[in-house]
This record gives structure tokens, sequence and C-alpha cells, in this order.
């Protein structure tokens, strides 16, 4: 049982390239989400999915896209990376969106140059 | 918009210390509230899950309450250890929503 899985692990990107971070969950969870998490701002949330077939912005949405590719998988999409981007990007998951524990990955670290 | 405050931001104990944590949201309406533990590197681990119907949770040394009429949680960690050194986060959701995350509570333990 791997939980939430993330790839890559770490990443070096120009400015203007363009990247996918993935990620999966084994647990049969409805609701997943991506967070980047940067010194002195905290966790702060990009998307999620509260359920397959459904994606919500979070409170930082701007220069990402992600899709719900199945109930498993939820990836997140730079189209044109800027140094602004550059973060630990966390992915997350829990049962529903009410009341269930949730779980992240391991994190991406991702600098932009 | 909900706002989470965790104090204090950073606190150094000599280990076999009893401590608490706090943490508070501008909106007191909290239906569940988790607290994690985060391992400098590494991802998130869920700590305790209060659910909207209970008002705290234990596991071990942890206890966690929360007070849902002022919008406050405390973590509470009986006899400190060099190994809970780590950065202690809150979050919480108003029901049907992602949850909202504090910035954490740096801890070290001193051995």
């Amino acid at each position: 049982n791997a939980g939430v899985t993330q790839t890559p692990k770490f990443q070096v990107l120009k400015t203007g390239q363009s990247m996918t971070l993935q990620c999966a969950q084994d647990m049969n969870h409805n609701s997943m989400y991506w967070y980047r998490q940067d010194p002195g701002m905290g966790l702060r949330l990009i998307y999620y999915s509260a359920s397959e077939g459904t994606t919500d912005k979070g409170e930082v949405p701007n220069g990402y896209n992600v899709s719900r590719l199945n109930k498993r998988e939820f990836s997140l999409r730079l189209e044109s990376a800027a140094p602004s981007q550059t973060s630990v990007y966390f992915c997350a998951s829990r049962a529903g969106q009410a009341g269930y524990e949730q779980y992240f990955g391991p994190g991406t670290r991702l600098t932009v140059t | 918009k909900q706002e989470v405050t965790q104090i204090p931001a950073a606190l150094s104990v000599p280990e076999g210390e009893n401590l608490v944590l706090n943490c508070s949201f501008t909106d007191s309406a909290i239906y569940n509230l988790q607290w994690f533990r985060q391992d400098p590197g590494k991802g998130l681990t869920s700590l305790l899950l209060i659910q909207s119907s209970q008002r705290e949770q234990t596991s071990g040394r942890l206890n966690a309450s929360l007070d849902k009429s002022s919008g406050r949680s405390t973590l509470y960690i009986a006899a400190s250890q060099p190994g809970d050194s780590a950065t202690y986060l809150c979050a919480g959701d108003s029901g049907n929503t992602p949850l909202v995350f504090g910035k954490g509570t740096r801890l070290s333990v001193i051995a």
C-alpha cells in the first residue's frame, strides 16, 4: 500500500519551459488536492478535485492547470514556468471533502531558473 | 476568508517537558480539524483528526482538542522526546470545503 505517490521528486526548469507533475493514490479516495509550500507562506491550495470528473480553483491557481485523469490520478501542469513557481509541491488525498483524514505525498521540489 | 494562526511560531524545550501548541481560526465555524507533523524535507504526516461530532482525540502521548465556540484548538504533547522535533501544522475545514492550513510551529526538543 503506497499511499500517495508523486513524480518527479526533483526538477529544474528554465523560464518558459513546461512540465507536468504526477500524483497517484491507491486508497480509493474521491478527493485530491495540489498545494505549494513556500518559506513564510505556509501551505497554499492550488487546485483540487472533490470527486472524479470535477476540478476547482484554490487560493493560488494562476499559471497552473490540472487534470483528474481517473479516480487514482491527479496531475498538475505548468504551461510556461516562471521563477515565482519555484516551490515544493505536495499532492494530497482524502476519502471525501467532509470529515476524512487527509494524506500527503512526499513532495516535488521544483526550481525555475 | 478563513485564516489560521499558530502560536508560537517556534518553541524549544528540554526533553521530558509537557507542552501545548495552539491554533486559532478567524471563522469559528470549524467542522473538522486535523493536526499534522512535518519533518525537514518531507511530506506531512497526519497525527490526529477531530471530526465534527468530536471535541478531542488522543493518540499515545498526543492529545488534541477543539473548542468550536471560539475556533481554537490545542495539541498537547506529554513527556516530550528529541524525536518529537518537527514542524506541527493544524488545518480545518467548514464542512464540504478543502482544509485551510496554519503556518506551523517549529518544535525543538533538546536532549
